[in-house]
């Protein structure tokens, strides 16, 4: 099965600070998302990689960076955290090529204070 | 990107067949239309996916007319355990997956 594992289950984090996110996926997928999710709103896209340090915005990139160095990881980082990014963050990923799924993580509840 | 409208919420008894519509009138030739399940305090998951007429596996249906301008996922004889929120995506389009607000299903007893 494939296996996608977000570091923190639970992060709370001081407004200012900058905050990582980490996420690792098991099967060689060529593609990892960052999303985030909102009362109301549904999950919104905020990052995604195609391919190792390579990347491309989503809907609502502003405030964040991604980083990927590797191909199974991927990481979110709020270069200076404030309260309005509190929410529920979920990594995913997905093979490269042809029609997919995609496997999600068990997401990570940031709450900046 | 063809966007996707679906109802905010809906309510079902348990036994029951639940039908949950997704509009989406932009879709384009080599566009799929998958649906995911998410459960609260859990990622989504992917449920079922189809291009055209009728997928059934051993969890929905999926139903497409001929223009595929819309689609019905179908969960037979709904229990508890069957509520969750329920997204319609259409694509990928350049391996992106793009989620609405979905539908929050409440199963009643």
């Amino acid at each position: 099965d494939v296996k996608v594992t977000q570091s923190s289950r639970y992060l709370v984090k001081r407004t200012g600070e900058k905050v990582f996110l980490e996420c690792v996926q098991d099967m060689d997928h060529e593609n990892m998302f960052w999303y985030r999710q909102d009362p109301g709103l549904g999950l919104r896209l905020i990052y995604f990689s195609y391919d190792v340090k390579m990347k491309e915005k989503g809907d609502i990139p502003e405030g964040y960076s991604v980083s990927r160095e590797k191909k199974e990881r991927f990481s979110l980082i709020l270069e200076s955290a404030s309260t309005n990014q509190t929410s529920m963050y979920l990594c995913a990923s997905s093979t490269g090529t042809g029609v997919t799924e995609a496997f999600f993580g068990q997401g990570t509840r940031l709450t900046v204070v | 990107l063809a966007k996707t409208t679906q109802p905010i919420s809906m309510d079902s008894y348990e036994g029951q067949e639940v039908n949950i519509t997704c509009s989406h009138n932009n879709i384009a030739t080599n566009d799929y239309i998958t649906w995911y399940q998410q459960f609260p305090s859990q990622g989504p998951r992917f449920i079922i996916q189809g291009y055209k007429t009728k997928v059934t596996n051993e969890v929905a249906s999926l139903f497409i007319p001929a223009d595929r301008k819309s689609s019905t996922l179908s969960l037979p004889r709904v229990s508890l355990s069957d509520t969750a929120v329920y997204y319609c995506l259409v694509g990928p389009t350049g391996n992106q997956f793009y989620f609405g607000t979905g539908t929050s299903l409440t199963v009643i007893p």
